[in-house]
């Protein structure tokens, strides 16, 4: 199976500061044949199920705030949050859909400092 | 509006067994393939299972390879999943999840873009 790894596990930003979250896979999960990185993030808040955010690494999905980006290609990755808002308080998943056994990362708690 | 909406958790003793229900609505659910996803209370996501549209393959994950099965119903629009042998470390929510590509995208693998609000599974004696 792929593994992804993110770091750091959590984070404290303050307001209107950028928070950056990093995501190391296992394997490349880039598609040579269609030049696409099968890589997505998402944004969970308590009580809620995952939202998505971002899609082949940096594709914003639609109504997604453009505060938040998302870089990188074959095993490194990173999704930026450029000026960071009281709402997206959270935890960040990433995600590979390359295998078809999916696989998470451990996930990366963003916090107001 | 689409939606997912996920029933059949509960309280269950060890070694028992139980059967989750997805029904789907505002979408061609016969168009997508479909996943199942849990998350242990306080712990990150884990995918669980995937089935195709049209239902005649099935994936698994490690962890819960022979005691799942998932199904479907396409003309009931409902994804279902089969838990058997169930262990304390089942314990979670299990999510049904839709994908953003159908399958006549051409793609291979796609991103969730619905998610259920999930169902409870407490494995204790």
């Amino acid at each position: 199976d792929i593994v992804l790894t993110q770091s750091p596990d959590s984070l404290a930003v303050s307001l209107g500061e950028r928070a950056t979250i990093n995501c190391k896979s296992s394997q490349s999960v880039f598609y040579s044949s269609n030049n696409k990185n099968y890589l997505a993030w998402y944004q969970q808040k308590p009580g809620q199920p995952p939202k998505l955010l971002i899609y082949w690494a940096s594709t914003r999905e639609s109504g997604v705030p453009d505060r938040f980006s998302g870089s990188g290609s074959g095993t490194d990755f990173t999704l930026t949050i450029s000026s960071l808002q009281a709402e997206d308080v959270a935890v960040y998943y990433c995600q590979q859909y390359y295998s078809t056994s999916l696989t998470f990362g451990g996930g990366t708690k963003v916090e107001i400092k | 509006e689409e939606q997912l909406l996920e029933s059949g958790g509960g309280l269950v003793k060890p070694g028992g067994s139980l059967r989750l229900s997805c029904e789907a609505s505002g979408f061609s659910f016969s168009n997508y393939g479909m996943s199942w996803a849990r998350q242990a209370p306080g712990k990150g996501l884990e995918w669980v299972s995937s089935i195709t549209s049209s239902g005649a393959t099935t994936y698994y994950a490690d962890s819960v390879k022979g005691r799942v099965t998932t199904s479907r119903d396409n003309s009931k629009n409902t994804l279902y999943l089969e838990i058997i042998s169930l262990r304390a470390e089942d314990t979670a929510v299990y999510y049904c999840a839709k994908p953003l590509y159908d399958f006549w995208s051409g793609y291979s693998g796609s991103p969730f873009n619905l998610w259920g609000q999930g169902t409870m599974i407490t494995v204790s004696s």
